[in-house]
C-alpha cells in the first residue's frame, strides 16, 4: 500500500518538450513538496504546497510549474525541457508545514537527450 | 540555500564495525532529521532530533546533536552490508521552512 507514488519512474524526452509528473499521497497529510536530486545527489527544494496552496517555490524557472488539484495530490509540468533539467525529481509529504517527517515517493527520473 | 553538510562524504567499512557520520548546519533549527537512500530508491526517514534533545537512540542507531556548534552525529554500531546507503541530515527550522538537506555521506560496508 503506497503511501507517496509518483509517475512515471522514468522519463527520457528530447530538449524543447514538454512533460509531467504526477504525484499523490494517501496519508492524509496537509502539506506536500517537489525536491531535485542532482547527479551529485544534492537534494534542493523547489515547491511545498499546503491544502492546495502554493506557500514554498523557490528560485525555480518558471518553465516548471506545479499543480494541486487537491491536498493529495501534486503534478509538476515542466515546459521546453533543457539539458540542465536532466535529474531525479522526488515528491514528498509530512502533516503539517513545519513539523514531523517526510516521506518520499521513489523518485522520477528524467533524461533530457 | 543548503544548510547541512555532511561529514564525511563518503565512508568504507567492514561489517560488525560502526559508522559514524557528522553534519553541520547554520542557522537555529527546530530540530533535525537523519534520512537514508538506498541507492534507486527514495528517502527514508531515520530519526528526529529535537533542538532542546542532546541524544535519541533508535535500535542501532544513535544521535547526537549540539545546538551551540551546530552540529549533529549519526552512529551506526555493529553495521551490517544492508547499512550500505547514503545518509542525509535535513534541517527543519521555522514557520513553513521545508526541511533543507545536506549532500549526504556515502557509506559502504563490506562484507
Amino acid at each position: 500500500d503506497t503511501a507517496v507514488s509518483q509517475t512515471p519512474k522514468y522519463l527520457v524526452t528530447q530538449m524543447g518538450n514538454d512533460k509531467s509528473i504526477k504525484c499523490e499521497q494517501n496519508l492524509g497529510h496537509d502539506t506536500m513538496y517537489w525536491y531535485k536530486q542532482d547527479s551529485k545527489k544534492f537534494l534542493k527544494i523547489m515547491f511545498s504546497y499546503n491544502n492546495k496552496e502554493l506557500i514554498i517555490n523557490e528560485t525555480v524557472p518558471n518553465r516548471f510549474s506545479p499543480k494541486s488539484p487537491d491536498k493529495a495530490h501534486l503534478n509538476l509540468h515542466i515546459n521546453s525541457l533543457e539539458l540542465g533539467d536532466s535529474a531525479v525529481y522526488f515528491c514528498a509529504s509530512r502533516r503539517g508545514s513545519n513539523t514531523g517527517e517526510l516521506f518520499f515517493g521513489e523518485g522520477s527520473r528524467l533524461t533530457v537527450l | 540555500s543548503q544548510q547541512g553538510e555532511e561529514d564525511p562524504q563518503a565512508l568504507s567499512i567492514q561489517e560488525g564495525e560502526n559508522a559514524t557520520m557528522n553534519c553541520s548546519y547554520k542557522t537555529s533549527i527546530n530540530n533535525l532529521q537523519w534520512y537514508r537512500q538506498n541507492s534507486g530508491r527514495g528517502l527514508v526517514h531515520l530519526i528526529l532530533i529535537r533542538s532542546n534533545e542532546r541524544e535519541k537512540h533508535s535500535g542501532r542507531l544513535r544521535v547526537t546533536l549540539d545546538t551551540s556548534k551546530k552540529s549533529s552525529s549519526l552512529l551506526i554500531t555493529a553495521s551490517r552490508a544492508a547499512d550500505t546507503a547514503s545518509y542525509f541530515c535535513a534541517t527543519d527550522g521555522s514557520g513553513n521552512t521545508p526541511l533543507v538537506f545536506g549532500k549526504g555521506t556515502r557509506l559502504s560496508v563490506i562484507a
